[in-house]
């Protein structure tokens, strides 16, 4: 199985650019997802395949990648920003989206 | 609306057993994978198991492999996890989730609302 790492927290400014990383050998052949998951309620996805937004998700949010790392990066953090977020991928295999990464905290200061 | 809906969960003793279903609508639920993914209190998301379209292809965690039974009614637009030898680290808000691929989005892109299973004695 294949395994993808995030930092666990990271801090922005308002108003300011973050990005989130994510490293493993699976995103070299698989783009990331990104989830962002809020207290209490189910994760949302607010990234998927190379830059490419669901409707509804603010274009703040943005998608990149280069070799075994993904990138989401926020810019121009809004204070309801404020939520976990998690990278996914499909495992070595290609045969399901069964990798995630541990989490980053994002905290809007 | 495009909606998933999750029930089933629930407290059991460990080495107990349950069933999860979830409930699909708004959308063609035969033509899309699905999956059940769990957190943990406090914790990230696992993916657990994925079942494709036609119930021809189905996979699971290693944590789970042997004890956990994913499957899915296409008639009755349901997806199911039945849950044996339960313990306590099974513990967790269990979503189902829709792979999107069936939509080009290579990612869980519908989410339920998630039911809580609580192992404990």
């Amino acid at each position: 199985s294949s395994e993808l790492t995030q930092d666990p927290a990271v801090s922005v400014a308002l108003g300011q650019t973050v990005r989130i990383t994510c490293q493993g050998d699976s995103l070299r052949s698989y783009y990331a997802s990104w989830y962002q998951q809020k207290p209490g309620q189910a994760p949302v996805l607010v990234i998927y395949g190379k830059n490419n937004r669901p409707s509804g998700i603010p274009d703040r949010f943005s998608g990149s990648s280069s070799g075994n790392t993904a990138s989401l990066t926020i810019t121009g953090a809004q204070a309801e920003d404020e939520a976990d977020y998690y990278c996914n991928s499909r495992d070595s295999s290609g045969n399901h989206l069964g990798v995630f990464g541990g989490g980053t905290k994002l905290t809007v200061l | 609306e495009v909606q998933l809906v999750e029930s089933g969960g629930g407290l059991v003793k460990p080495g107990g057993s349950l069933r999860l279903s979830c409930a699909a609508s708004g959308f063609t639920f035969s033509s899309y994978s699905m999956n059940w993914v769990r957190q943990a209190p406090g914790k990230g998301l696992e993916w657990v198991s994925s079942i494709s379209s036609s119930s021809s292809y189905i996979y699971y965690a290693d944590s789970v492999k042997g004890r956990f039974t994913i499957s899915r009614d296409n008639a009755k637009n349901s997806l199911y996890l039945q849950m044996n030898s339960l313990r306590a680290e099974d513990t967790a808000v269990y979503y189902c989730a829709r792979d999107g691929e069936a939509a080009s989005v290579d990612a869980f892109d519908i989410w339920g609302q998630g039911t809580m299973v609580t192992v404990s004695s």
